[in-house]
């Protein structure tokens, strides 16, 4: 158990809909960092927030947005979905600001199927 | 945008064997990062390794910048070495990060 928890676990939704993702940081951790994974485009880096700021942006679409709330846990927003935002989101955590000494420590994901 | 190739894509393995697993990037990079995801999909932040050796147990991995290329070693594997290995750069900064497709490893008893 890595700390960093998930919800929900399982989401499945149609298209055109909106879904919010959670995500709770490890106890002491600022930094939370959002991934996508699908089978059409691997692994992306999505977005990162530091303290409740956005500190650096990936592959991240404009349908999706996320926060950082001050006791630190962060939400991800994906709206207007389309079949191809089918993945699992994958939420990580780490105490420092993408420090190259920090390690990240990643949720379960949540799988996201959009039908 | 940087290139990430990683090799091979798929490799089996007796328990207790050696293996070395590669990543090449097209374009200098200051930071690189190994990851292993499970087969049940947990994601594990391996190794921060922008350049020379590094060792944790029986992996380890060594980055050589100046030839574009990162090596992940994996000794005496172990049946919970299985799974699939990513690498990432770069890992510092504010700049794109780019995966690697993987190398889906199998260890057999």
């Amino acid at each position: 158990d890595s700390g960093v928890t998930q919800t929900p676990k399982h989401l499945i939704t149609a298209t055109g809909q909106r879904v919010t993702l959670r995500c709770s940081p490890r106890s002491g951790d600022l930094s939370v960092y959002w991934y996508q994974q699908s089978l059409d485009q691997g692994l992306q880096f999505l977005i990162q927030y530091y303290n409740g700021e956005e500190r650096a942006k990936g592959n991240i679409l404009e349908r999706f947005s996320a926060q950082q709330f001050p006791d630190l846990h962060s939400e991800l927003n994906l709206s207007s979905l389309e079949l191809g935002d089918s993945a699992l989101y994958f939420c990580a955590s780490s105490v420092k600001d993408r420090d190259r000494t920090d390690t990240q420590y990643f949720g379960p994901g949540t799988r996201l199927t959009v039908l | 945008g940087i290139q990430v190739e990683q090799s091979p894509p798929d490799l089996i393995l007796q328990e207790g064997a050696n293996s070395t697993l590669r990543c090449n990037f097209s374009d200098s990079v200051n930071n690189l990062q190994w990851f292993h995801q499970n087969p049940w999909g947990q994601l594990i932040n391996l190794f921060y390794i922008p350049s020379g050796t590094k060792q944790n147990g029986r992996l380890s991995a060594t980055t050589v910048a100046t030839e574009r290329y990162s090596l992940l070693y994996i000794s005496s594997s172990q049946t919970t070495d299985s799974g699939v290995y990513f690498c990432a750069v770069p890992f510092w900064g504010y700049q794109k990060v780019t995966f690697g497709i993987g190398t889906k490893l199998q260890v057999i008893p």
